[in-house]
């Protein structure tokens, strides 16, 4: 399967404890994003890379989180001390990235999904 | 008022019916548009992009009318398949980044 694919799929963790989640992107995209997505609401926009570089942090994206993409493949985003409003679906989506023609046509990894108690 | 305003329907109609939603977009430096179809507690996958002169997908067809700054979706033919939740996604670049904005979605339910 040569799709976008993340790590775990499901998270139950207690409040104050730290969760890290990973993002495969599709191999040939330059771009990473990060979004947090609760029932009713389409995804929000959390951070971006551009290879390995991180390009924006939404004002959605607290002290607490943290996101790498250390070699410009995979990705982390990291939450630390859990709060009950963290709980949500965690997407990671891959996009081919500038000069190319379908530059921002994003694809999205299944989720990961936090339920902090 | 949020920067990408859908109508959260939901949009009850028959089999083989045409249905259309519109996605309204504040900021007028948008420039990249797109429409996304999401199934209940599944991640969102691609339906179109949308381009300045509209394009078609079989029964799908999207516009762009940036005067009045809003992208649309019609289904033609409905099928049970196309129930799910639409959402449209308005990128903006800026001079050090981008942004790109999901709408809340409209969600669909075709019914037989």
């Amino acid at each position: 399967d040569t799709g976008v694919s993340q790590d775990p799929r499901h998270k139950i963790t207690k409040r104050g404890q730290n969760v890290t989640f990973r993002c495969d992107p599709i191999s040939e995209h330059n771009r990473l994003y990060w979004y947090r997505q609760t029932l009713g609401q389409g995804p929000e926009f959390l951070t971006y890379f551009q290879n390995e570089a991180q390009l924006e942090k939404s004002r959605l994206l607290s002290d607490r989180f943290s996101a790498e993409r250390p070699k410009g493949s995979f990705s982390t985003l990291e939450i630390q001390r859990t709060e009950q409003g963290d709980s949500a679906m965690y997407l990671c989506a891959s996009s081919p990235g500038e000069g190319y023609r379908d530059a921002y046509e994003q694809y999205f990894g299944p989720g990961t999904r936090l339920t902090v108690t | 008022r949020k920067e990408v305003e859908q109508d959260p329907g939901p949009f009850n109609v028959p089999e083989g019916a045409t249905v259309a939603f519109n996605c309204t977009y504040s900021n007028s430096a948008s420039q990249s548009f797109f429409w996304y179809r999401q199934d209940c507690r599944k991640e969102p996958k691609l339906l179109m992009s949308v381009y300045s002169s509209g394009n078609e997908d079989g029964r799908f067809t999207a516009q762009l009318n940036r005067a009045s700054q809003y992208i649309s979706l019609l289904i033609r033919d409905s099928k049970l398949s196309d129930s799910a939740t639409y959402l449209c996604v308005v990128n903006r670049p800026g001079s050090s980044a981008s942004k790109i904005i999901f709408g809340s979605g409209t969600r669909l339910s075709i019914r037989p």
